[in-house]
């Protein structure tokens, strides 16, 4: 069956720096990836989606990158604030539904 | 707000009620998703619709949860026989014709079950 893997410890990072989370799948191929972010008690809330084909996605200051071959997806948030503290979800497509990663938490500390 | 709305939000029962959840999806989202969500984990498909019909459901769910969405609309979601293992959060999900990639997610209903 699928397996998503999320850094499984949180990631604390210094204001201003630049985060990076990873997220590796197992046994298919996606035909696209999407990363959620959800703060605590709320639902999902949709970031950046990358198709098979793309190398790399920006958006203002998130960037996400996907790997096929590797079979990795690395998102990144440069210049990163303490609202941007919350958990970030990686969700490769099956199909018509969204397989999800556990998670990553990530706290920006001023 | 026009987003994915949950009724209700919080829901408190005693082992071996019947619950049942609704959903009210993005006007004009013709697919609508559930998932469930323990602590620590991502969202675990459960079942999804396109406009009336439900097209899949997982395999993990047991025949004590039933999904409808009769006029393509909202949706419910009930769970019959409540087991302790059902607390988690219940999450509803829609996406339109045009990017149906992209899910919209809803606050969630979390469901405690004593």
């Amino acid at each position: 069956s699928q397996k998503i893997e999320q850094n499984s410890e949180a990631l604390n990072i210094q204001e201003g720096k630049t985060a990076t989370l990873t997220c590796n799948y197992t046994n298919y191929s996606p035909a696209y990836l999407q990363w959620y972010r959800q703060d605590p008690g709320r639902g999902p809330v949709f970031l950046l989606l990358i198709r098979e084909n793309e190398k790399e996605k920006r958006k203002e200051r998130l960037k996400v990158t996907f790997d096929t071959t590797l079979k990795q997806s690395l998102f990144h948030i440069t210049a990163s604030q303490p609202a941007d503290s919350a958990t970030y979800l990686c969700a490769p497509d099956d199909g018509n539904k969204l397989v999800f990663g556990a998670g990553t938490i990530l706290r920006v500390k001023s | 707000d026009t987003g994915v709305s949950q009724d209700p939000r919080h829901k408190i029962t005693k082992r071996g009620q019947n619950v049942t959840f609704r959903c009210d999806p993005i006007s004009e989202h013709n697919r609508l998703y559930w998932y469930r969500q323990t602590l620590g984990q991502g969202p675990e498909f459960l079942t999804y619709f396109q406009n009336e019909a439900q097209l899949e459901k997982s395999r993990l769910l047991s025949d004590r949860f039933s999904a409808e969405r009769p006029k393509g609309s909202f949706s419910t979601l009930e769970i019959q026989r409540t087991e302790q293992g059902d607390s988690a959060m219940y999450l509803c999900a829609s996406s339109s014709p045009g990017v149906r990639e992209t899910q919209y997610f809803g606050p969630g209903t979390r469901l405690l079950v004593l």
